[in-house]
C-alpha cells in the first residue's frame, strides 16, 4: 500500500492558483493517482484521478511527473468555496480508500 | 436528487445501547462501502459489498460491529453494546463495478455515546 506525504494545511487568497504537491515514493506499478475533498460535515468528493503526465478536468488539474514519486493538484482561481480538506490517496488493488489526515486549504478575501 | 443517502443524520445515545444506520446508495451501484470518520482525521474503512456479499472487512471492524446488505440495495450498520470510543461520523458509499476508486459518498450519520 503506497504511503502518501501531504501538508497538513495550506493558506491562499482568492483568485489564487493553489498547488497541492503530495508525494508518494513507493506508488506501485499499477496505482493511480486520486484526489478527494471534504467540506465540513459533508462525506469526500471524488475530484480527479491520473495515472502518469497530467490530467484536467472541470475543477482541477493533476501533474505527475514520469517517475510517480510525487503529484500535483492544481486548483485555478481558488473562491472561498474551495475552504476544504483535499486528500491524495494512491490506493492500492482493492477498493478501500485510505484517506490519511488530508490537506487543510483555508481561503481568504 | 439521487446521491447517496444516510439515516438517521445524528444519534445520539447511551453506552451500552445498541444503534442501527442505514445507507441507500445510488440505485444503479453494485459497490457499497462503510467509513468511519473521527474529528480532525480522514475516513477510515470498515467495509464493503459487491452486490449482497461482503467482501471485505477490516481490523477495526470489531464483533460489536455487523454490516448487512440483504437484497444488494440498501445497507445496515448496527453497533451493539455502544461504548464512547465509537462516536465518530459513519460514512457510507457507493460505487459502480467498473469505477477505479471513485467513490460517491453520503452525508454520514453523526453517532455520540455518551
Amino acid at each position: 500500500l503506497a504511503k502518501t506525504t501531504q501538508p497538513i494545511s495550506m493558506d491562499s487568497y482568492e483568485g489564487q492558483e493553489v498547488n497541492i504537491t503530495c508525494s508518494h515514493n513507493n506508488i506501485a506499478t499499477n496505482d493511480y493517482i486520486t484526489w478527494y475533498q471534504q467540506f465540513p460535515s459533508q462525506g469526500p468528493r471524488f475530484i480527479i484521478q491520473g495515472y502518469k503526465t497530467k490530467v484536467t478536468n472541470e475543477v482541477a488539474s493533476l501533474f505527475i511527473p514520469a517517475d510517480r514519486k510525487s503529484s500535483t493538484l492544481s486548483l485555478p482561481r481558488v473562491s472561498l468555496s474551495d475552504t476544504a480538506v483535499y486528500y491524495c490517496l494512491a490506493p492500492a488493488g482493492g477498493y478501500a480508500l485510505n484517506f490519511g489526515k488530508g490537506t487543510s486549504l483555508l481561503v481568504t478575501p | 436528487d439521487t446521491g447517496v443517502s444516510q439515516n438517521p443524520r445524528h444519534k445520539i445515545t447511551k453506552r451500552g445501547q445498541n444503534v442501527t444506520f442505514r445507507c441507500d446508495p445510488i440505485s444503479e451501484h453494485n459497490r457499497l462501502y462503510w467509513y468511519r470518520q473521527t474529528l480532525g482525521q480522514g475516513p477510515e474503512f470498515l467495509t464493503y459489498f459487491q452486490n449482497e456479499a461482503q467482501l471485505e472487512k477490516s481490523r477495526l471492524l470489531s464483533d460489536r460491529f455487523s454490516a448487512e446488505r440483504p437484497k444488494g440495495s440498501f445497507s445496515t450498520l448496527e453497533i451493539q453494546r455502544t461504548e464512547q470510543g465509537d462516536s465518530a461520523m459513519y460514512l457510507c458509499a457507493s460505487s459502480l463495478a467498473s469505477s477505479l476508486h471513485e467513490q460517491y459518498f453520503g452525508p454520514g450519520t453523526r453517532l455520540t455515546v455518551t
